[in-house]
């Protein structure tokens, strides 16, 4: 089975601070993801990575940096946080192979920025 | 660019059959995923289409169109599980990223 594991479930932070969202794949993947998901506007890509030490920004990067130091690990940074990024945070992995290639999603960290 | 439309809502009764439409503009054609997701938790992969036609799988199929830019996905004989959100997306030209619709809420009642 594939298992994408994210470090918290819940999260609550101040403005201002730094926050270190980590996402672990165990089926080694080359293709992980970070999105946050908003009622009425669905999955936002934030950045992806299709290899260790790449990094490629989304639609919606403002806010974000990344990191992926290993295969297995996708760290999403807030370098600021700010009240506009409470949201829920996906992260998925896929395997390349030029045809399907599905997402797994990991369960999801519901970030509350007050 | 890429532009994915699903209905926002759709409320059913437990056993009935249930059609939920995606309709997509896109550049270039990559195939179409639905996936479910239930409240709180992780989307989860229901199916792919890359044809023409309709996939089973159990009580769920999705059907494409490639010429007419549509997708759907029909849940039989629905249960009270069955409550959830289900995406419809589609791969960018880059192949491994998705553009994901808003989500449809289906609701089943009693």
């Amino acid at each position: 089975d594939v298992k994408v594991t994210q470090s918290s479930r819940y999260l609550v932070k101040r403005t201002g601070e730094k926050v270190f969202l980590e996402c672990v794949q165990d089926m080694d993947h080359e293709n992980m993801f970070w999105y946050r998901q908003d009622p009425g506007l669905g999955l936002r890509l934030i950045y992806f990575s299709y290899d260790v030490k790449m990094k490629e920004k989304g639609d919606i990067p403002e806010g974000y940096s990344v990191s992926r130091e290993k295969k297995e690990r996708f760290s999403l940074i807030l370098e600021s946080a700010s009240t506009n990024q409470t949201s829920m945070y996906l992260c998925a992995s896929s395997q390349r192979t030029g045809g399907q290639e599905t997402q797994y999603f990991g369960p999801g960290t519901r970030l509350l920025v007050l | 660019g890429q532009n994915i439309d699903q209905p926002t809502e759709m409320t059913a009764t437990e056993g009935a059959i249930v059609q939920i439409n995606c309709t997509y503009q896109t550049s270039g054609f990559n195939g179409l995923f639905w996936y479910q997701q239930h409240a709180g938790e992780a989307p989860t992969f229901l199916s792919y289409n890359v044809l023409d036609g309709l996939e089973e799988k159990g009580r769920f199929s999705s059907f494409l169109s490639r010429s007419k830019g549509y997708s759907y996905l029909l849940l039989k004989e629905l249960q009270m599980k069955d409550s959830a959100s289900y995406l419809c997306a589609c791969p960018t030209s880059y192949g491994n990223k998705l553009v994901f619709g808003a989500g449809t809420i289906l609701r089943v009642k009693s």
